[in-house]
């Protein structure tokens, strides 16, 4: 089944603490994303990888790290997490290097993330 | 840089009735437009997406959306609403912003309620 799986599903953890959540995709996209949701807000974008080793800044990238060493994985580092960090997070994929704005993006499940 | 409003936060419509979602975008050029739809718990599924051609489009579970340049509007419509269809629901535009952001700018969603 064509999906973008992330994990872990649900996360408390406290200020500081290094945390990563993993997302991964098995439809061989190349671009990939990361958004938050919070509410009242909707989602904004935090980082997006075009191709493997390529990634750039979003609108919100402010306390957060990705890396793209392999297609189908694109992690989220938070290296010093605050509670502005508590969210909703959500991991896309997109079949082309286009895709970010062009083509439907597929999202993961989401992870909720709680920072005391 | 892009931007998406939904005017209505929260939308009550009873079950078999009609229903029609706001969308307006502001953009210097023809958009890609999206409509999203987040069930609870879930992540984010494209209903259907606008790029050229014919200005109404169809989607999955019936509905539909039509892209009015003059307006700067993309709204969504269903002639007869479903209780499964309580959900929340987000317009996106895609674009290129230059130094900004690659991928969907997303409005902050419409929480849809159906009445028995």
């Amino acid at each position: 089944e064509a999906q973008v799986t992330q994990n872990p599903r649900y996360l408390i953890t406290v200020t500081g603490k290094k945390l990563t959540v993993t997302c991964s995709q098995n439809m061989n996209h190349e671009y990939m994303s990361w958004y938050r949701q919070d509410p009242g807000l909707g989602l904004r974008q935090i980082y997006y990888s075009m191709n493997v080793e390529v990634t750039d800044k979003g609108d919100v990238p402010e306390g957060y790290k990705v890396s793209r060493k392999e297609k189908r994985n694109f992690p989220l580092i938070l290296e010093s997490p605050s509670p502005n960090q508590t969210s909703l997070y959500f991991c896309a994929s997109s079949l082309d290097r286009d895709g970010g704005a062009r083509n439907e993006q597929f999202f993961g499940p989401g992870t909720r993330l709680t920072v005391l | 840089a892009q931007s998406v409003t939904q005017p209505d936060i929260h939308i009550t419509v009873s079950e078999g009735a009609s229903l029609e979602l706001r969308c307006n975008y502001s953009y210097g050029a023809t958009p890609y437009l999206f409509w999203y739809v987040q069930s609870p718990g879930q992540g984010l599924q494209l209903l259907l997406k606008y790029f050229s051609g014919d200005t109404l489009v169809q989607g999955i579970k019936g509905f539909e959306a039509e892209f009015k340049r003059s307006q700067s509007s993309f709204n969504l419509r269903k002639p007869s609403v479903h209780w499964s269809d309580a959900a929340e629901y987000f317009c996106a535009v895609g674009a290129r912003s230059g130094g900004g952001a690659d991928g969907l700018t997303f409005g902050k969603g419409t929480h849809l309620i159906i009445q028995p």
